[in-house]
Parts: structure tokens; sequence; C-alpha cells
């Protein structure tokens, strides 16, 4: 158990549709990363968080946010969902920064249909 | 644009022998470098790191390489054990941005065969 705690640990809905992934960072991070990995496919940055602020920013689509709050927790949301947007969401923390070691959720299923 | 690519998607060894997972990468700003291991229906847990002014790390069963001019890592792990089959990834980060966004590898999955 890494301390990250991400939910729903599976969602299904249809396109056009907005979802939200709740992300619970270990205690004492700071730092909150989101990962997207499709279908055989690495894990793909989208966007990090310190301390409230957005830091870093990856392949993030348009259609999709994300913020940080003053308790640490993390949501990313997700609209105009289409059927690609099907992977799974990884939410990840760290200490702070730079060479911190990151820990991760156990992931959110999304499929699209 | 994949810069950090494990070309092996699948990897068989034996109980007892070593495994050897490898990694390229072709950005030359990267300067931090981790592998994590992964198990079905769970998130990616971190293994060992390297960074770029040493070129190998150690912790226990597991080693990391790193060849710099040949932009290449590798994990050794000596000797593999049936727990040891998970998915493998490849991570590296230019760390001068003071902030770390990971660039993953695609994976290589490790089977060990008792």
């Amino acid at each position: 158990d890494s301390g990250v705690t991400q939910t729903p640990k599976h969602l299904i809905t249809a396109t056009g549709q907005r979802v939200t992934l709740r992300c619970s960072p270990r205690s004492g991070d700071l730092s909150v990363y989101w990962y997207q990995q499709s279908l055989d496919q690495g894990l793909q940055f989208l966007i990090q968080y310190y301390n409230g602020e957005e830091r870093a920013k990856g392949n993030i689509l348009e259609r999709f946010s994300a913020q940080q709050f003053p308790d640490l927790h993390s949501e990313l949301n997700l609209s105009s969902l289409e059927l690609g947007d099907s992977a799974l969401y990884f939410c990840a923390s760290s200490l702070q920064g730079s060479t911190d070691t990151q820990y991760f959720g156990p992931g959110t299923r999304l499929t699209v249909l | 644009d994949q810069q950090v690519k494990q070309n092996s998607p699948s990897l068989s060894v034996q109980e007892g022998r070593i495994s050897i997972l490898n990694c390229d990468y072709t950005n030359s700003m990267f300067d931090y470098f981790l592998w994590y291991k992964k198990y079905p229906a769970e998130g990616p847990t971190f293994l060992i790191s390297i960074s770029s002014i040493k070129d190998k790390n150690e912790d226990g069963r597991f080693t990391v390489f790193l060849n710099k001019s040949a932009k290449h890592l590798s994990l050794h792990i000596v000797p593999s054990q049936p727990g040891d089959s998970a998915v493998y990834f490849c991570a590296a980060s230019a760390g001068n941005t003071g902030f770390q966004k990971l660039v993953f590898g695609t994976g290589t999955r490790l089977l060990v065969s008792p």
C-alpha cells in the first residue's frame, strides 16, 4: 500500500459525458501528479500540482483539467469524453518535487462507451 | 516521439538466473532515471533510481547500470524470483527543472518461472 488513494476504482460512462477522478496523496506529500496509461502504452504525464499550484504540464488535452485543494487532495476532470479517453488514470504523490520518489495510487480505470 | 524506449515487450527467465531489462533514451537533458515495477491491478511501485553522475546503483538483488554515452540503462535482477514477475517501467526526468516530470517507457513484462 503506497498510501495514495484514488476513487473510484472503475468508471464506465458514455461519450460526451464528464467525470471527476479523485486522488488523496500520502500524508505529508505536497506534490500530486496525474498520468494516463492507454492500452499497451507507457504512462503519459498529464499534469503536476505542488501545494495547490500547477507546476508542470504534459500532454493534457484542453478537455481535461485538474486542481489541488487546500487539504492537498486533487481532482482530475475529464469532459466531452471520447472513446479514446478510455484508459487507466494514475495519481502519484511526492514530498515536494525534484528527485523525490513518486508514489503511485492503484489507478482509476475509465471506460467510455 | 518516444523519448524513453523499452524495445523488449517481454522477457522470460528461469528462477535463480539473471534478468536483464534494457532501456534507451534520446533526450540528453535527462539526468535522473528510475525503474518502477507494476503488478496487475496495482499502481507502479518505485524500485531503484540512478543519477547521471553515477554509472551504477545497487540495492539488494537489483542493480541499475547507466551508460550515458550510449544513452542506455539496464536493470539487473540477480537471482530472479517468481515474485519478480511483473511489468517493469523505465522512467527518466530532467531534474534541472526543479520538479520531476517523469517520462516513461512502454514497459517490459518479466516472467520468472520456477
